[in-house]
């Protein structure tokens, strides 16, 4: 069965860096999209970025734009999130999950969901 | 941008239908998906494009989607369906990945 497993949380100050890691399994990884969404305590879903299968498409939210980067290793069934210049803000438990949409007319794959998702991994940004 | 609007609670008395509704402008002209997030758990997708079920989801779980309003309904509610459900859709701007501000089911 498919299964994410994040890890790479922690509690970090102010101007610091993480790197998160999901490692997949059950189901072969470089045929779809990745996505990490995000979740303040007690708040709702926040999408932070995706990437493409190959990953050479890749968008962002506006507000992790510049300081978060997505990429992925398919030979190690593995995407990552390096967060910078992290903010009080960016305190939140992380999701991977795999996306599902289709191809549009102009070879777009669009109209993400959400059919996997990992247990997620705590960032702290406090001082 | 596109904004989604969920009541932020609905409660039912166990046996009974709710109704969660997520609001949006021309909503019936988008996809939308749907998730329940069970207390500390990740999100599961219940519902998606509108009223697709994936395996495992019970056939009392249904969604339909017109004019300026998506509903995810919940038929002969269980205890065990207490939780928070989102709305989710693609927009083409800026964040393609919209999700509405939840919705917590509390069975009386």
């Amino acid at each position: 069965q498919v299964q994410l497993v994040e890890s790479g949380g922690g509690l970090v100050k102010p101007g610091g860096s993480l790197r998160l890691s999901c490692a997949a399994s059950g189901f072969i990884f470089s045929g779809y999209y990745m996505t990490w969404i995000r979740q303040a305590p007690g708040k709702d879903l926040e999408w932070v970025s995706y990437i493409s299968s190959s990953g050479d498409i890749i968008y962002y939210a506006d507000s992790v734009k510049g300081r978060f980067t997505i990429s992925r290793d398919n030979a190690e069934n593995s995407l990552f999130l390096q967060i910078n210049s992290l903010r009080a803000e960016d305190t939140a438990v992380y999701f991977c999950a795999r996306a599902l949409g289709y191809y549009d007319s102009s070879g777009f794959y669009q109209q993400h969901y959400f059919d996997s998702w990992g247990q997620g991994t705590l960032v702290t940004v406090s001082s | 941008s596109y904004v989604l609007t969920q009541p932020p609670s609905v409660s039912v008395a166990p046996g009974k239908t709710a109704r969660i509704t997520c609001g949006g402008d021309n909503i019936g002209n988008k996809s939308v998906h749907w998730y329940q997030q069970k207390a500390g758990q990740a999100p599961v997708l219940v519902i998606y494009y509108d009223l697709d079920r994936p395996s495992g989801i019970p056939e009392r779980f249904s969604g339909s989607n017109s004019g300026n309003t998506a509903t995810l309904t919940i038929s002969r509610v269980e205890a065990g369906d207490e939780a928070d459900y989102y709305c989710q859709v693609w927009d083409s701007s800026s964040d393609p990945v919209l999700f509405g501000g939840g919705t917590k089911l509390t069975v009386l």
